[in-house]
């Protein structure tokens, strides 16, 4: 079965510059998350989603950021414009619907790096 | 609310030798804890889940974890370690409404 999938796997780009990263959850469950992996403040959520409706965004670090589920097969984060401190790896994860002991699968990273 | 603390940002035991990464937790309703491994340049990886079932609970590569209520704890063990196990180590614990917690993580070095 596949994964989460995301994309890009590594972006470079300039401070002031618009950058949009992208996640495919597995096929058949209602919940996405986004989170960011820094040294300093290791695995943060930013939001989260349920059946492409945003549920929880209070860890969204400024409005510098948004996240969109279109439909249920496909989720963007974006920011703009970007700064330095955005560097970071970027995880989307997605768990099936039930109990809340339902496991949250991750995709491998989007590692982000502004110059 | 819920939350996590994992004991020890290091831990480095040789090949061969047991693995105890420790893992506290503080939840206001029964938790359900999870146990996720991170390798270099990777996601997160399940490895056990604990959900009320048995307090011992096996996971993947021959890791095990045991739920001790009184002591609010969920220690990770392996009777030996491997070199393969170098990784991260993340617990968590489910802070409802399918969200989870995250421990700040263990870096676990493997000597040969």
């Amino acid at each position: 079965d596949a994964g989460v999938i995301q994309s890009p796997r590594h972006e470079v780009t300039e401070m002031g510059q618009e950058v949009t990263l992208r996640c495919k959850p597995i096929s058949g469950h209602d919940y996405l998350f986004w989170y960011r992996q820094t040294m300093m403040r290791g695995l943060e959520l930013l939001i989260y989603f349920n059946n492409n409706v945003p549920i929880d965004d209070s860890g969204m670090p400024e409005d510098r950021f948004s996240a969109k589920m279109p439909n249920a097969s496909f989720s963007t984060l974006k920011i703009q414009p970007s700064e330095p401190r955005d560097s970071a790896v970027y995880f989307c994860a997605s768990s099936g619907t039930g109990d809340s002991n339902q496991p949250q699968h991750f995709g491998d990273g989007t590692r982000l790096s502004i110059l | 609310a819920q939350s996590v603390t994992q004991l020890g940002s290091h831990v480095s035991v040789s090949e061969g030798a047991l693995v105890l990464l420790r893992c506290n937790y503080s939840s206001s309703v029964p938790p359900y804890l999870f146990w996720y491994v991170q390798y270099p340049n990777q996601g997160l990886q399940l490895l056990l889940k604990y959900t009320s079932a048995a307090t011992l609970v096996k996971g993947i590569n021959g890791f095990e974890a045991e739920f001790k209520k009184s002591e609010t704890s969920f220690h990770l063990t392996k009777p030996s370690a491997h070199m393969s196990d170098a990784a991260e180590y993340f617990c968590a614990v489910s802070g409802g409404a399918q969200k989870l917690v995250f421990g700040q993580g263990t870096r676990l070095t493997i000597n040969p």
